[in-house]
């Protein structure tokens, strides 16, 4: 199984700064690469696919680029509401997998 | 607008089994390919199990192969999961969701709010 490594671990960032997340594959996943967000005690919600369309909703802060095996993902401007976990995640082959998750936290 | 419920959740015993349900509505649901994936107390997400639109496709997580099965009912609307030969180590909350996008293998689009299940003497 392909084996999705996410960097930090934490990251710790003052509202409206940049904060950039990086995700890799252990193996090419093409473009087929998504990313979510997590509040705490809420489900994940959809961000990012095919590394860098957003989904429907998402403000234009949130964006993604990356091929392969290495992908980022990029909130230009910290909101109070986006100090979140994030989590990359391949879906091109199965099984799918998740990367360990990064938590975005207040500076 | 899309909903997912899932109901089942609760306490067994190692060993035991257990049959979770995710009642699915606000989509064409026969045209959607569905997940399950579980998260344990304070840890990351992690996915289980996946079954193709018309229900013929099944795929299934290293951790689970051989004990969980995935399976729909489209004129009920509705996902299961048999979970068997259960262990501590599936102690967590399962997430029904599914695909982004219909009739092709995609990533997850919508998720539920999911159910607890805690595996414990």
């Amino acid at each position: 199984e392909i084996v999705m490594t996410q960097s930090p671990a934490t990251l710790s960032v003052s509202p409206g700064e940049r904060a950039t997340l990086s995700c890799r594959a252990s193996q090419s996943v093409s473009d087929k690469l998504a990313w979510y967000q997590q509040n705490p005690g809420q489900a994940p919600r959809l961000l990012i696919y095919d590394a860098s369309t957003r989904a429907t909703g998402i403000p234009a802060r949130f964006s993604g680029s990356g091929s392969e095996t290495e992908f980022t993902l990029t909130i230009s401007s910290l909101q109070s509401e986006d100090f979140a976990v994030y989590y990359c995640q391949h879906y091109n082959n199965w099984p799918l997998t998740f990367g360990g998750g990064t938590k975005v936290e207040i500076k | 607008q899309v909903q997912l419920v899932e109901s089942g959740g609760g306490v067994v015993q190692p060993g035991g089994s257990l049959r979770l349900s995710c009642a699915a509505s606000g989509f064409a649901f026969s045209t959607y390919g569905m997940h399950w994936v579980r998260q344990a107390p304070g840890k990351g997400l992690e996915w289980v199990a996946v079954i193709s639109y018309e229900g013929s496709k099944q795929y299934y997580g290293a951790s689970v192969k051989g004990r969980f099965v995935i399976s729909r009912d489209s004129s009920r609307n509705t996902l299961y999961l048999e979970m068997d030969s259960l262990r501590v180590e599936d102690t967590a909350v399962y997430y029904c969701a599914k695909d982004r996008a219909p009739y092709s293998g995609t990533c997850i689009g919508h998720w539920g709010q999911g159910t607890l299940v805690t595996v414990s003497s």
